[in-house]
């Protein structure tokens, strides 16, 4: 059964620190999306990688495809990247196989 | 107009009603997607859509009828819903339809709030 967990669940931070959200899968892969959701439910792609470690800006997404886990970190937190964060892959009919997405809240 | 466009961005439907969501495509991909996002669950795919022909997928309840009919226009025509489909829809694309667990990059749309009274 493909499976997709994410953690936490939830996470609150102060603004400026580095946060680290965590996905874990069950079946083999070839690559994995992190996506961001803003709260008006728009999607936005940030990552699609399939080995070692991908940088844009203050966004960090890093893969060990033989441990079947992922990591999303983000550097210098700041309120605006206040987001549910979504990681998934590929399933058979083309489509993204997703986790319950972390809700990430940066206080000022 | 660039990227994947929805509309309406939000609807409210009764029960008896028949409406019809609508995403159109700018990127010149050949696959396109419904995805249902219920509050406290993931996202779950609804249809495929793959050169405008429909690929069986996921059990949907028939009151959710797709259209697909040029690669950059997907519509969900919705009928005799229930307030559990009360949801977020989301439409996106990708250059094609990946195959497996390879995963290839998709796109999405802004979603269509959906409340069925």
């Amino acid at each position: 059964k493909n499976e997709v967990e994410q953690s936490p669940q939830n996470l609150t931070a102060q603004e400026g620190e580095f946060i680290t959200i965590n996905c874990s899968y069950s079946v083999g892969i070839s690559a994995l999306h992190w996506l961001q959701q803003h709260p008006g439910g728009g999607i936005v792609s940030l990552f699609m990688l399939s080995s070692g470690k991908k940088k844009h800006g203050r966004l960090i997404a890093t893969i060990n495809i033989q441990e079947k886990h992922s990591s999303l970190h983000i550097t210098a937190s700041h309120p605006r990247d206040s987001a549910v964060y979504i990681c998934g892959h590929g399933g058979s009919q083309g489509n993204l196989i997703f986790g319950k997405g972390t809700k990430l809240s940066v206080k000022p | 107009e660039t990227g994947v466009t929805q509309t309406p961005r939000h609807l409210v439907m009764g029960m008896t009603n028949k409406k019809s969501l609508k995403c159109e495509q700018h990127l010149g991909h050949n696959a396109m997607y419904w995805y249902k996002q219920s509050a406290k669950k993931p996202l779950e795919l609804m249809f495929v859509y793959s050169l405008e022909e429909r690929v069986e997928n996921n059990s949907v309840p028939s009151r959710f009828s797709p259209e697909c009919p040029n690669s950059s226009h997907l519509f969900l025509h919705l009928h005799t819903l229930q307030p559990e489909d009360s949801a977020l829809y989301l439409c996106a694309s990708s250059q094609d339809m990946g195959r497996g667990t390879v995963t290839v990059e998709q796109y999405f749309g802004p979603g269509t709030r959906l409340t069925v009274t």
